[in-house]
């Protein structure tokens, strides 16, 4: 089955604590995205990445990192993860142009206390 | 900069009544428009785009670049359309930038 994947679906960690949220897809979609999702506030792009080895800025990138080794694999790593990160995060994918349309992954609750 | 403006955060219709969630862009380029859903503790998932000028579950949606709006409608609502709705904006040389409005909530009245 074609999916974006990502793991894990909750987690709940103290500020300060290095943590990664993974997503892989298996459809070898260049693109790859991250977004966090906020009440009131949408869907707020992360990161994005046009293929392996070429990442980029979205529009809140302060305080995560990504990065693209592999087509399928896009981690996002908060170094040091702070309660306005609380969030829903959501992992997408698409084939070279957006035109065809994200599959979006299952999302990550992240609650950091 | 490119900004989608959804004014509706809820949207609610009986049964059976006409939908219509509202879609405004800004943008200076030529516009690739779409509608995402989003069910109760679901993932996103596309609905439609603009340039396949499809109907999808019943709903349509026309690209007005006069008014720079890309309104969702249907002509009689489903319990089942409840759910969150995103209005979306690719821009970007290779349009790989997706600007999502704050989304609207279509809650549907039996």
């Amino acid at each position: 089955e074609a999916q974006v994947t990502q793991n894990p679906r909750y987690l709940i960690t103290v500020t300060g604590k290095k943590l990664t949220v993974t997503c892989s897809q298996n459809m070898n979609h260049e693109y790859m995205s991250w977004y966090r999702q906020d009440p009131g506030l949408g869907l707020r792009q992360i990161y994005y990445s046009m293929n392996v080895e070429v990442t980029d800025k979205g529009d809140v990138p302060e305080g995560y990192k990504v990065s693209r080794k592999e087509k399928r694999n896009f981690p996002l790593i908060l170094e040091s993860p702070s309660p306005n990160q609380t969030s829903l995060y959501f992992c997408a994918s698409s084939p070279r142009h957006t035109l065809y349309g994200y599959t979006f992954g299952s999302g990550t609750r992240l609650t950091v206390v | 900069a490119q900004r989608v403006t959804q004014p509706e955060k809820l949207l609610s219709v009986f049964k059976g009544a006409p939908v219509e969630l509202k879609c405004n862009y800004s943008y200076s380029g030529s516009p690739e428009l779409f509608w995402y859903v989003q069910y109760s503790r679901q993932r996103l998932q596309l609905l439609l785009r603009h340039i396949s000028r499809e109907s999808i579950k019943g709903f349509t949606a026309d690209l007005n670049k006069g008014e720079t709006s890309f309104h969702l409608k249907k002509p009689f609502a489903q319990e089942e359309d409840s759910a969150m709705y995103y209005c979306a904006l690719a821009s970007g040389a290779g349009s790989y930038q997706l600007t999502f409005g704050k989304g609207t909530k279509l809650s549907v009245i039996p």
